[in-house]
């Protein structure tokens, strides 16, 4: 029963390095998405996704892009890193709109540093 | 737009106190209300809800009530433990269509024996 699982646990990058973050998850979830964790802040909402093929950018896109191709799948890329985006970083997947009580089922997160 | 607003803390107890975390919230329609868990080194987790009005969420020994007319969801436990020691967020998610949740800022409890 592995739930949402994310890889990797822990990145160290360079700034201006790429990366993907892997989110894969084995509840049949049509709705995914990705959040960032910061002191002080909670959880803000970098991107989401309500079905393969479709993705939206939620309230911290800039400097992230994401794809959906399959339904178990939906990996965050960082196209040129910067110290700014030192976070942790959460992927979450539910069944449906959580405008009906659906709640999000997380990973245990990725932090990442850039130096 | 949509906002929760929670205490950051920490708020530090001892053990079997009375626990009351309090969350307000801002929203159009009729929102979802959530308060999730986040035990250290994991992700959060589902801790108890309430979908309309009135309603009570509890779970563990944790419970909260929907008031709309104070536009709140207040977390309280009567008797803490140690292991209640963790993050706490309270979350909405607004009515109609296909929604993204809010997240407060989240409040650090730390029981002590």
């Amino acid at each position: 029963n592995a739930g949402v699982t994310q890889t990797p646990k822990f990145q160290v990058l360079k700034t201006g390095q790429s990366m993907t973050l892997q989110c894969a998850q084995d509840m049949n979830h049509e709705y995914m998405s990705w959040y960032r964790q910061d002191p002080g802040m909670g959880l803000r909402l970098i991107h989401y996704s309500v079905g393969a093929g479709i993705t939206d950018q939620g309230e911290v896109p800039n400097g992230y892009n994401v794809s959906r191709s399959t339904t178990e799948d939906f990996p965050l890329r960082l196209l040129s890193a910067a110290p700014s985006q030192t976070s942790v970083y959460f992927c979450a997947s539910s069944y449906s709109s959580a405008g009906i009580g659906s709640p999000l089922h997380f990973g245990n997160g990725t932090r990442l540093t850039v130096t | 737009g949509n906002s929760v607003t929670q205490m950051e803390g920490p708020v530090t107890l001892s053990e079997e106190a009375f626990l009351t975390i309090n969350c307000t919230y801002t929203a159009t329609g009729y929102p979802s209300l959530f308060w999730y868990v986040q035990y250290p080194g994991e992700g959060l987790q589902l801790l108890l809800k309430a979908t309309k009005a009135d309603d009570k969420g509890s779970n563990k020994g944790f419970e909260a009530t929907y008031r709309k007319e104070t536009t709140s969801f207040h977390l309280e436990k009567g008797s803490v433990q140690v292991s209640d020691s963790a993050v706490y967020f309270c979350a909405l998610s607004d009515s109609g269509g296909y929604q993204k949740v809010t997240f407060g800022i989240g409040t650090k409890l730390q029981v002590i024996p």
